[in-house]
């Protein structure tokens, strides 16, 4: 079937740790997004790509990073800079730039010991 | 699953009632709106959309009613199900070239049987 899929899906992590969540999409899509998701809150944009070897920093991108090797492969990079690392975090993909019609992973929770 | 309904407004209803979820949005120059669903433990999942020069969609028991004079936007969910139990929200985007969505913070729906 095609999707997304995000591993691990939990993840613990010592303060001072970079650690690195995957997220590969079998659905051809060009566009791929990071989003953060803190408890009572909407999702925010961290990092996106609309292309391969391409991508560009969202709202919150302090303390992350990406790459885009790979037309279906966007790790996003939690480092130690990143001040408040523990939450949830959506891997999402879409055909192209103009539609909202994202499509999601089932999420990564982080948290920080 | 992800505690990502705490602190949010909640919308009870029993099975079988109509439900209207509203969400007032920021950006008078947006000009496409998306309503996501996403399921405790699971990634949002897209439900419709509407662009700013329509003012009603519908789709499967589902219907989106937009207002860009006070910058409103419902979704009705035509009797409701157990299964339709989610955290519901509520996506904009704005009308320049490259523009990213911006997601509110949420509503949980609780469907009673």
């Amino acid at each position: 079937d095609g999707g997304i899929t995000q591993s691990p899906k939990y993840l613990f992590r010592k303060e001072g740790q970079n650690v690195t969540l995957s997220c590969e999409q079998n659905l051809n899509h060009d566009a791929m997004y990071w989003y953060r998701q803190d408890p009572g809150q909407g999702l925010r944009l961290i990092y996106y790509s609309q292309i391969v070897n391409d991508f560009q920093k969202g709202d919150i991108a302090e303390g992350y990073s990406v790459s885009r090797e790979k037309k279906e492969s966007f790790p996003l990079t939690v480092t130690s800079a990143q001040k408040n690392p523990t939450a949830f975090y959506l891997c999402a993909s879409s055909m192209g730039w103009d539609t909202g019609e994202l499509f999601f992973g089932e999420g990564s929770r982080l948290t920080v010991l | 699953g992800e505690s990502v309904g705490l602190h949010l407004p909640t919308l009870s209803v029993q099975e079988g009632d109509n439900s209207i979820i509203n969400c007032a949005y920021s950006n008078s120059a947006s000009d496409y709106f998306i309503w996501y669903k996403q399921e405790s433990g699971k990634g949002p999942q897209f439900i419709i959309d509407i662009r700013s020069n329509m003012d009603k969609r519908q789709g499967q028991r589902v219907t989106v009613l937009l207002n860009k004079t006070v910058k409103h936007l419902s979704l009705q969910i035509a009797a409701t199900q157990p299964g339709d139990s989610a955290v519901y929200f509520c996506a904009e985007r704005g009308n320049s070239g490259y523009s990213t969505l911006t997601f509110g913070k949420g509503t949980m729906l609780l469907v009673s049987p």
